[in-house]
């Protein structure tokens, strides 16, 4: 079974420009997370989903991120325009939905440079 | 404030010796879920081991063991036998209650655990 697939896995833009990251969760997970982990530090989560709903936005700095994952399934992480403060490792994680030991499986994560 | 915190921002440990990984948590609720995460340097975030809040045993997973000490708030994690493959950086996380729709996923900032030959 394919695991929770990310792309680009690398991505070096000049700030100001826009970008964009792509998660596949595992089939049948219904949440989706997307984290941002910056160097050395743990993964600090950027947004939740549960199917197709944000039902967790609170971290996500809304004046220049987005996202949406259109039918539940995949998902889109969109930045724009780009600080030099952004560059991090985007890593999105997909579980079931449920109780407490449902555990969350990690993407390879998108790491990007913000020059 | 903090839900995870873990300690210790490097630890060393000696190829064949075990070592122990300190993650205390905070949460009001009674049900909720404690996972410790290995991440080495090609970024991969690994599962290693779950702790529920109402298991009245300690989990183990081959080398890997958790002490959890549920009235303290802490669920360390115990390397056993420590190999240079275990070199990483290490999470503490806690899956707990959130609201209808599900439960929050939160980490701790890490510890880099270095295994000398």
């Amino acid at each position: 079974e394919a695991g929770v697939v990310q792309s680009p896995r690398y991505k070096i833009i000049e700030k100001k420009q826009p970008v964009a990251f792509w998660c596949n969760p595992i089939s049948g997970h219904n949440t989706l997370y997307w984290y941002r982990q910056n160097l050395g530090q743990g993964p600090e989560l950027l947004i939740r989903y549960e199917n197709e709903e944000a039902v967790d936005d609170s971290q996500l700095p809304k004046d220049r991120f987005s996202a949406e994952r259109l039918k539940g399934v995949d998902s889109t992480l969109k930045i724009q325009p780009a600080e030099l403060g952004d560059s991090a490792v985007y890593l999105c994680a997909s579980s079931l939905s449920g109780g407490a030991n449902t555990e969350a499986f990690f993407g390879q994560g998108t790491r990007l440079t913000v020059v | 404030a903090q839900k995870i915190t873990q300690t210790q921002p490097g630890m060393f440990v000696q190829e064949k010796e075990a070592v122990t990984l300190d993650c205390t948590y905070d949460t009001s609720d009674p049900s909720y879920g404690l996972f410790w995460y290995k991440q080495p340097s090609s970024g991969e975030m690994i599962f290693l081991i779950y702790q529920g809040s109402y298991d009245q045993q300690n989990a183990t997973e081959g080398r890997y063991s958790l002490n959890f000490q549920k009235a303290r708030k802490s669920a360390n994690l115990v390397i056993s036998a420590s190999q240079l493959g275990d070199s990483a950086m290490y999470f503490c996380a806690m899956r707990e209650p959130w609201d209808n729709y599900g439960q929050n996923f939160v980490f701790g900032p890490g510890t880099r655990l270095s295994v000398l030959p």
